[in-house]
């Protein structure tokens, strides 16, 4: 069966440090990759995706992710993250087989924490 | 940008009732939306797909009778939470394809069962 992992569960940091946050999935075909966040008291926002192309995708807010098919990997990086990026962070992967878009398989989120 | 509205954001009730929660895409036309349920500190489960005009497709062990999904508009998807139990207590987000395979979520319904 698919599933996507996320490696850290709670992450604190000081403001101005650099933000990387693992993603793995299980899934030998072709897959799309997501990463959302949720920022307290919000919704589900997608900060950036991958379907094709350069495996190097730019989101909002200066994220950026890789998408390392080799290691079935999609980790989440951010230079220098700033106290608003205190959230929860979500890995999703649709796999191409799927009938519908909605069959994101989801990771167990990582909270970041950042420290002023 | 695209909206989805859910409504209530938050609802109490007493074991035994039924619970309706409501999502709304606000500014586009949904033909697809998709049910999740998130339990506290863990990840999203996708509960069910909802097609307007059609029957809902359930994932495994989600139960048809217990989460009845009606989509009767292009811009509205219920889910009824029938007899709730404490059990049912949780998070429900519902999510809609705006096009280009991308979901845009709800602020979700917590729902709490006395």
């Amino acid at each position: 069966a698919q599933s996507v992992s996320q490696h850290n569960h709670h992450v604190i940091l000081s403001e101005a440090a650099s933000l990387e946050l693992g993603c793995n999935y299980s899934y030998g075909g072709t897959v799309n990759l997501f990463w959302y966040v949720q920022y307290p008291g919000q919704h589900l926002q997608l900060l950036l995706k991958y379907f094709s192309g350069d495996p190097l995708v730019k989101g909002i807010k200066g994220f950026e992710a890789e998408f390392i098919k080799s290691k079935f990997s999609f980790n989440l990086r951010k230079p220098s993250v700033q106290w608003s990026d205190t959230a929860e962070y979500f890995c999703a992967v649709n796999a191409f087989r799927s009938s519908n878009t909605g069959k994101l398989i989801f990771g167990q989120g990582t909270t970041l924490q950042v420290k002023p | 940008g695209a909206v989805v509205s859910q409504h209530p954001s938050r609802v109490i009730c007493k074991s035994g009732t039924s619970v309706k929660i409501e999502c709304r895409s606000l500014d586009f036309q949904a033909t697809t939306m998709f049910w999740y349920r998130q339990f506290p500190k863990q990840s999203l489960m996708l509960m069910a797909t909802s097609n307007e005009g059609s029957k809902a497709t359930y994932e495994q062990g989600v139960e048809k009778d217990k989460f009845l999904i009606n989509h009767a508009s292009l811009t509205l998807s219920t889910l009824t939470v029938t007899s709730a139990h404490p059990e049912d207590s949780s998070f429900y987000i519902c999510s809609a394809d705006t096009g280009a395979n991308v979901l845009t979520f709800g602020a979700g319904s917590r729902l709490t069962v006395l």
